[in-house]
């Protein structure tokens, strides 16, 4: 079975710091691994994916994730947080074993940005 | 359509009431998922269809909970007998053939259930 792990529920960061929000993962095939978004009152927005193909993934707003699986992790960085980083990030995995793509949702991270 | 669309947006029933959600996934999305997302639980899968078939719908939580899908298009998620743990806000999401396997789905806004 398949699982993922998003270690702290809060994470804040001061504007113009790193963002690091990280991910871990459980898979018994090789995963495909996402990075979500939801900003107050909206739907998830995809940021990035990896799907077997570059191991570092850039994405949408300057945010990036490395995929490790000596680690068994995909952390979503970038560089300098902005204000309007400020939501709640999804990690999820899919890529079932019996070939099915349902997605495996991490509990989320919320990120706020202080000024 | 542009997006994926879900209605009600908002929805208030009482206890032991039915309700239905409505799903209006992308045009040409044969992949289809609903989640239910309750506060500080994260994002729990509950059913995926393929076109008008549903492989897995392991998600379920009981047999109160049912969907179906209607010419590969519109989804109709049912809760039949609703409880107060059934609030939550329930998110669709769609994929295209080639997304499906790259993983690439949209979601909605979601639907904000309130169980009184």
């Amino acid at each position: 079975a398949q699982s993922v792990t998003q270690l702290g529920s809060h994470v804040s960061v001061s504007e113009g710091a790193l963002v690091l929000l990280r991910c871990n993962y459980s898979s018994s095939v090789p995963p495909y691994l996402f990075w979500y978004v939801q900003y107050p009152n909206q739907g998830l927005q995809l940021l990035l994916k990896y799907t077997s193909a570059a191991t570092l993934v850039k994405g949408i707003n300057g945010f990036e994730a490395e995929f490790k699986k000596s680690e068994t992790s995909f952390h979503l960085t970038k560089p300098s947080a902005h204000m309007s980083d400020a939501a709640e990030y999804f990690c999820a995995v899919s890529r079932g074993s019996s070939g099915t793509y349902k997605y495996i949702f991490g509990t989320g991270t919320r990120l706020k940005v202080l000024a | 359509g542009a997006g994926v669309s879900q209605s009600p947006s908002n929805k208030v029933t009482e206890k032991g009431k039915d309700v239905e959600l409505r799903c209006d996934p992308i045009s040409g999305h044969t992949a289809l998922y609903w989640y239910r997302q309750s506060l500080g639980q994260g994002l729990e899968f509950l059913i995926y269809f393929q076109g008008n078939s549903a492989p897995d719908k392991s998600g379920l939580p009981s047999d109160r909970f049912s969907a179906e899908r209607t010419g590969g298009s519109v989804s109709t998620l049912t809760i039949q007998r609703t409880q107060q743990e059934d609030s939550a806000v329930y998110l669709c999401a769609s994929s295209a053939p080639q997304g499906f396997r790259s993983g690439e789905a949209f979601f909605g806004q979601g639907t904000r259930l309130t169980v009184v």
